[in-house]
Formats: structure tokens, C-alpha cells, sequence
């Protein structure tokens, strides 16, 4: 059971463009949507995030969108740069057991920036 | 710096054979999370703790077991590895609530033959 499903699988975009990478969810308790970015040989990283009370939310060159009725959510990356090559994962929180809180991850989607 | 530190970077173990994978974090965060990764399948959740010696089961925890004795160490068993557990493994920490940030270690490649 895939409760955030994210698409595409990869991207190639050219050096200047925009990216985007969406994701879909079903669960309407979760409440936190970040994104994280993997380089090879590393842990994931968090690049941004938002709550469901926004519907977009920018850092630099990274926005998040957020659509609630639709249950969407996502990540732009304007003026793409080979250096964003890397794997986005979206990723979506709700609480678990009574207190505590865990991250569901979508399956990733590979970004190659071509110069 | 904050610190995520699996104790290897790669494993090969035989088939059989009990293996502990050790995660410790310097931030004194409350959860402690176990990952597994795979092509085509994203990171799926093993099993977290949320305090010393409690723990939950996640998305796919058959097959394993987690150990928890102290706030900084959180610990994956295969009690029999197998070859299907073939994977990356990774561990990440986060402070307590909703919506804080979660850090990774930088992961650890079993290889089960």
C-alpha cells in the first residue's frame, strides 16, 4: 500500500530549465510535506518543506506547491543546475501510535541536469 | 555538526548469519528511524523508537528486530539474514513533534550471499 505516490521516476532536464517532480497522497491526517535530496554515497538531506495551512512555500531557487483538495503536493526547481543532479523524494508525516510521528517516503525520482 | 553514524559503510554476511547494524546520533533526538532502500521502491520504514526501549513497527518489519538501550544508539537485527535483505540500510534521527527534520547517517550497504 503506497500512501505517497510520486512521479515521474526521472527527469533530464538542460541546464536552465525547471524541473518538477510531483507527488500524490491518500491520507488526510498527514500533515508535514518535505522534500529531501540524496546525493550518491549520501543520507538524504532535507531541502524543504510545508504544512498543509500554505499552498506554496519558496526557498531560492526551490518552491514548494501544495494543493489540499487535490491531495498534491509539488517541488520546482527553477533555473536548474547540474549540481541539483541528484534523487528528490517527497515525503508526507502524520502521527503514529498516540503520540509520535513517522515519515512515509514516495519512491524517488532521479534528476540529471545536463550542462 | 550534527551527526547520524552507522557503524560500517558495507557488509556481506552469508545467509544465516545474525547481523547488528548500530546507528548512533550526537543531537539527543527523541526518535530514532531505520530505512531500507531500494531501486524503485524509495525508502520504506523498518521500525522506530520514539524513547529508550520502545519501539514501533513500520512499514516492513519482518525479518527484523531493533534494540534501543540507550537515548543515542538504536540498533537493527537480522536475526537470519537472507538473501532478499540485500539492501541499503539507512538510520535517521529527529527530535520529537510532527514536523522537525529528519537527519540521515550515510548508510550501510548489506550484501547477503
Amino acid at each position: 500500500q503506497q500512501q505517497v505516490k510520486q512521479s515521474p521516476q526521472s527527469l533530464i532536464v538542460q541546464k536552465g530549465g525547471i524541473s518538477i517532480i510531483n507527488c500524490a497522497y491518500e491520507n488526510t491526517a498527514f500533515d508535514y510535506f518535505p522534500w529531501y535530496q540524496q546525493f550518491p554515497g549520501k543520507g538524504p538531506a532535507l531541502l524543504i518543506a510545508i504544512r498543509p495551512d500554505v499552498s506554496e512555500k519558496k526557498e531560492g531557487r526551490f518552491t514548494i506547491s501544495f494543493n489540499k483538495s487535490a491531495k498534491q503536493f509539488s517541488l520546482h526547481i527553477m533555473d536548474s543546475q547540474p549540481g541539483d543532479s541528484a534523487t528528490y523524494f517527497c515525503a508526507a508525516s502524520t502521527v503514529s501510535g498516540g503520540s509520535n510521528y513517522k515519515l512515509t517516503f514516495g519512491k524517488g525520482t532521479l534528476l540529471t541536469v545536463n550542462p | 555538526d550534527v551527526k547520524v553514524t552507522q557503524s560500517s559503510r558495507y557488509l556481506v554476511k552469508r545467509t544465516g548469519e545474525k547481523v547488528f547494524l548500530e546507528c548512533v546520533q550526537d543531537m539527543d533526538h527523541e526518535n530514532m528511524f531505520w530505512y531500507r532502500q531500494d531501486p524503485g521502491l524509495g525508502l520504506r520504514l523498518i521500525y522506530f523508537s520514539y524513547d529508550v526501549k520502545m519501539k514501533e513497527k513500520g512499514d516492513i518489519p519482518e525479518g527484523y528486530s531493533v534494540s534501543r538501550e540507550k537515548k543515542e544508539r538504536f540498533s537493527l537485527i537480522l536475526e537470519s539474514a537472507s538473501t532478499n535483505q540485500t539492501s541499503m540500510y539507512l538510520c535517521a534521527s529527529t527530535r520529537w513533534g510532527v514536523s522537525t527534520e529528519a537527519f540521515f547517517g550515510q548508510g550501510t550497504r548489506l550484501t547477503v550471499v
